[in-house]
């Protein structure tokens, strides 16, 4: 049953610390893609890469978030220092361009619900 | 700037009734387009698409959903609403970057 894993599924941290975040695309696919979801601003596109490299992240906040893959069965998201309002869920998605553009669909994770006090 | 709107935040609906949920986008290129459903405390699962061809499009649990491109509407419908309905629906579009765009998203409610 292929599915996109992240880990944890559910964080809570102090303000100050450092929070990581992490995700297992499907097997084969080579496209990521890294939101946020809040009840004010809805799915925000934080991120996103192919074939590793990443192709655009203006819609994340450069000071204190960062994303990576350290290979391809890997990504993750990291915030330091961590800050309330980065309160919200991120989800994590794949898909894969291998059968012509991405057109076929993103699946996603079922997300990480992170809560910094 | 490309978009999606979504015009309805929550929508009511009575179970059996049909409902429509909207959906308008901005681009000025051809985009591919999507239906997402969300169930309370899960991700995001694919409803339907529209790649080119046909503007109907027919999707999972009953769901069906038109391209209108003179409108830049995608409009989502079901003829009848079932309890197990009630989800957060997501319209959403892929541009050239093969970045996918949401809308921020409708309520379904189902009333007995």
């Amino acid at each position: 049953d292929a599915r996109v894993t992240q880990t944890p599924r559910h964080k809570v941290t102090e303000m100050g610390q450092e929070v990581t975040m992490r995700c297992q695309p499907i097997l084969g696919h080579n496209t990521v893609f890294w939101y946020r979801q809040t009840m004010m601003q809805g799915l925000e596109l934080l991120a996103y890469f192919r074939n590793r490299a990443p192709l655009d992240d203006s819609g994340m906040p450069k000071d204190r978030f960062s994303a990576e893959m350290p290979d391809a069965t890997l990504a993750t998201l990291k915030i330091q220092p961590s800050e309330p309002r980065d309160s919200a869920v991120y989800f994590c998605a794949s898909g894969s361009d291998k059968q012509g553009p991405l057109n076929t669909e993103a699946f996603f994770g079922q997300g990480t619900r992170l809560t910094v006090v | 700037a490309q978009s999606v709107t979504q015009l309805d935040s929550q929508v009511p609906v009575f179970e059996e009734a049909p409902v429509e949920l909207r959906c308008n986008y901005s681009s000025s290129v051809s985009v591919y387009l999507f239906w997402y459903v969300q169930y309370p405390n899960q991700g995001l699962q694919l409803l339907l698409k529209y790649l080119s061809g046909s503007t109907l499009v027919k999707g999972i649990n009953g769901f069906e959903a038109e391209f209108n491109k003179s409108q830049t509407s995608f409009h989502l419908r079901k003829p009848s609403v079932h309890i197990s309905d009630t989800a957060e629906y997501f319209c959403a579009f892929m541009n050239r970057d093969d970045k996918i765009i949401f809308g921020k998203g409708t309520r379904l409610h189902i009333l007995p």
